[in-house]
């Protein structure tokens, strides 16, 4: 069975800092995707970043960038130059051969100015 | 383009009735998906319509079913509601143009449910 695993429920940082937030997956799945959702408190689900597995080249969106490491299954999501809008629960999710997407369990990021 | 929309945003009901919750997808956007979200169980998937037939189902009860119209439009029902369907329900759209694409999907802004 296919898992998205993020070990850091709670996560803080200062405005204009740098912070990175951790996932691991388990497959044994070749081709697959990768995505983080932000969750305001808005309760809006809004995708921040996607990554295709056969590509080794890390994603990256303005401010955001992923560290995709497929041998440790391991996709890390950096936030550079933290802004006050970027408090939000961050949902790692995965997706292979259906459109059922695999949620991690979030991460919630508190921005402090 | 418009986003998602999802219709009603809130709503209360009492053990034992039904609901039916609404979801239309962008335009152009032919596969909608649902996904339970709690405290507890954290976001699960439900199911996923394609040219109005079910094309995935997560493991939920049949209490939850959906449909898909012509215009992809979607709905789904829960029937004899239990106090464990309380939860923000949320429903995604996406191109879709095979399945297994990876295709982004576009989320609603979610019907919070409460079941007392």
């Amino acid at each position: 069975a296919q898992t998205v695993t993020q070990s850091q429920p709670e996560m803080s940082v200062q405005e204009a800092e740098t912070v990175t937030l951790s996932c691991t997956y388990d497959t044994s799945e070749n081709n697959y995707y990768l995505f983080w959702y932000k969750q305001p408190p808005s309760r809006q689900m809004i995708l921040v970043i996607r990554q295709e597995a056969y590509k080794q080249q890390n994603a990256t969106e303005n401010r955001f960038s992923v560290n995709f490491q497929k041998a440790a299954k391991s996709f890390s999501l950096k936030i550079s130059d933290s802004q006050l809008g970027d408090t939000a629960m961050y949902f790692c999710a995965f997706v292979f051969n259906t459109d059922k997407l695999i949620f991690g369990t979030g991460t919630r990021l508190q921005v402090f100015p | 383009k418009a986003g998602v929309t999802q219709t009603p945003r809130y709503l209360i009901k009492t053990r034992g009735q039904q609901v039916t919750l609404s979801c239309s997808p962008i335009s152009g956007h032919r596969s909608v998906s649902w996904y339970q979200q709690t405290p507890g169980q954290g976001l699960q998937f439900l199911f996923e319509y394609f040219s109005e037939t079910q094309r995935n189902k997560g493991n939920f009860p049949g209490r939850f079913s959906g449909r898909q119209f012509s215009n992809s439009r979607s709905e789904m029902n829960v029937s004899t509601l239990e106090l464990g369907d309380s939860a923000l329900y949320l429903c995604a759209s996406s191109i879709t143009r095979g399945q297994g694409a990876g295709e982004t999907q576009y989320f609603g802004p979610g019907t919070r449910l409460l079941v007392l």
